[in-house]
């Protein structure tokens, strides 16, 4: 089992440039999320998917669009990069179970847009 | 006023000392609470779930006081692999489940 898995690692992008995050989970886990962390600031939500086919917005959506066509894989894009956007992107999984509501990370990827 | 609030340190701790984190939050309408740690450049794993009655892990030890909406986590006998930054998370029912993460207290064990 690998769990939760990001694409790619490190990324340096320059102003305008886009692109795309894929995160990947063989838990058969339902939820899935895209957060990012900045110094001194708790995780804060960008999009979310509640099942296949749906996502949904969380706390900072703007700049970023995100799709889930299988089940597995939840991808978060950047249309076009900001320096704003320069973070460490965090995806999570969790079942759906309401008593266990542990959510599984990836590594990360960290993103420095130029 | 931020949601979830923790000091954000550094709690500096000889090994094999007792040191106690508080976790604040906002909305009294929280129902589910964690602690989260967090290495260096890694991801958050899961510590342990926050119970009502208080609850109890190895050397640590959790509570929970809805009055005055906070958290509390206990390390007993520190180890110097305790050493990371330990997050505090709340969550509400029907939110599908989305977290509130605090920016979390950062803990040094020194030998």
């Amino acid at each position: 089992n690998a769990g939760v898995t990001q694409t790619p690692k490190f990324r340096v992008l320059k102003t305008g440039q886009s692109m795309t995050l894929l995160c990947a989970q063989d838990m058969n886990h339902e939820y899935m999320y895209w957060y990012r962390q900045d110094p001194g600031m708790g995780l804060r939500l960008i999009h979310y998917s509640v099942g296949e086919g749906t996502t949904a917005k969380g706390e900072v959506p703007d700049g970023y669009n995100v799709s889930r066509l299988k089940k597995q894989n939840f991808l978060l894009g950047l249309e076009s990069a900001a320096p704003s956007q320069t973070s460490v992107y965090f995806c999570a999984s969790r079942d759906r179970d309401r008593v266990r509501n542990e959510q599984f990370f990836g590594p990360g990827t960290r993103l420095t847009v130029l | 006023r931020k949601e979830v609030e923790q000091d954000p340190g550094p709690f500096n701790v000889p090994e094999g000392a007792t040191v106690a984190f508080n976790c604040t939050y906002s909305n009294s309408a929280s129902q589910s609470f964690f602690w989260y740690r967090q290495d260096c450049r890694k991801e958050p794993k899961l510590l342990m779930s926050v119970y009502s009655s208080g609850n109890e892990d190895g050397r640590f030890t959790a509570q929970l006081n809805r009055a005055s909406q906070y958290i509390s986590l206990l390390i007993r006998d520190s180890k110097l692999s305790d050493s990371a930054t330990y997050l505090c998370v709340v969550g509400m029912e029907g939110s599908n489940y989305q977290l509130i993460w605090g920016a979390g207290t950062k803990l040094i064990i020194k030998p």
